[in-house]
């Protein structure tokens, strides 16, 4: 019963690419966001939804845009990959309330060379 | 700004010893703690939440507001609980992003 989809597990990209990781939920809920694991600094948040075109920063936004056209989506897009942003990006989703916690996808790996 | 630290990148201990992973967090409101959980090849899970005070998979939590910590206790490992261990706090209320800490890395030995 998978609840948050991300649409790639693994990708490969060029340096400059434009690249787009898709995220949907199918719980109706409110919130989206988009994370960053490395290892050693934990998660880190990059963006986030909390209604359809509606968003906001997190913590490292740099490099990185979103679009959430659609309640039950949430894209992530580098807008010009580099190498520092291979990484493994997470989706989750939330009722508007946080008390319940997030649901997270299963990750995608990114590599950009 | 809150922060989430958790001062242990790895623990390691034997099957049936006493676990505990600790979690301070720096706050000046009334946060909402969480634990999450990722089991290996798995996604990121909820384990629990303080504001329920549960007991899941054997392991609690309890929430510290004089040490502002939330440490995570399970008096017997069990080998499947080795994981990776996520303390995060959210601030309440029309606030929902949590922010993470950096991990701990359990491994529970035979």
């Amino acid at each position: 019963d998978v609840k948050v989809t991300q649409s790639s597990r693994y990708l490969v990209k060029r340096t400059g690419e434009k690249v787009f990781l898709e995220c949907v939920q199918d719980m109706d809920h409110e919130n989206m966001f988009w994370y960053r694991q490395d290892p050693g600094l934990g998660l880190r948040l990059i963006y986030f939804s909390y209604d359809v075109k509606m968003k906001e920063k997190g913590d490292i936004p740099e490099g990185y845009s979103v679009s959430r056209e659609k309640k039950e989506r949430f894209s992530l897009i580098l807008e010009s990959a580099s190498t520092n942003q291979t990484s493994m990006y997470l989706c989750a989703s939330s009722l508007l309330t946080s008390n319940y916690g997030y649901t997270f996808g299963s990750g995608t790996r990114l590599t950009v060379v | 700004a809150q922060r989430v630290t958790q001062p242990e990148k790895l623990l390691s201990v034997f099957k049936g010893a006493p676990v505990e992973l600790k979690c301070n967090y720096s706050y000046s409101g009334s946060p909402e703690l969480f634990w999450y959980v990722q089991y290996s090849r798995q996604r990121l899970q909820l384990l629990l939440r303080h504001i329920s005070r549960e007991s899941i998979k054997g392991f609690t939590a309890d929430l510290n507001k004089g040490e502002t910590s939330f440490h995570l206790k399970k008096p017997f490992a069990q080998e499947e609980d080795s994981a990776m261990y996520y303390c995060a706090l959210s601030p309440g209320g029309s606030n929902y992003k949590l922010t993470f800490g950096k991990g701990t890395l359990l491994t529970v030995n035979p």
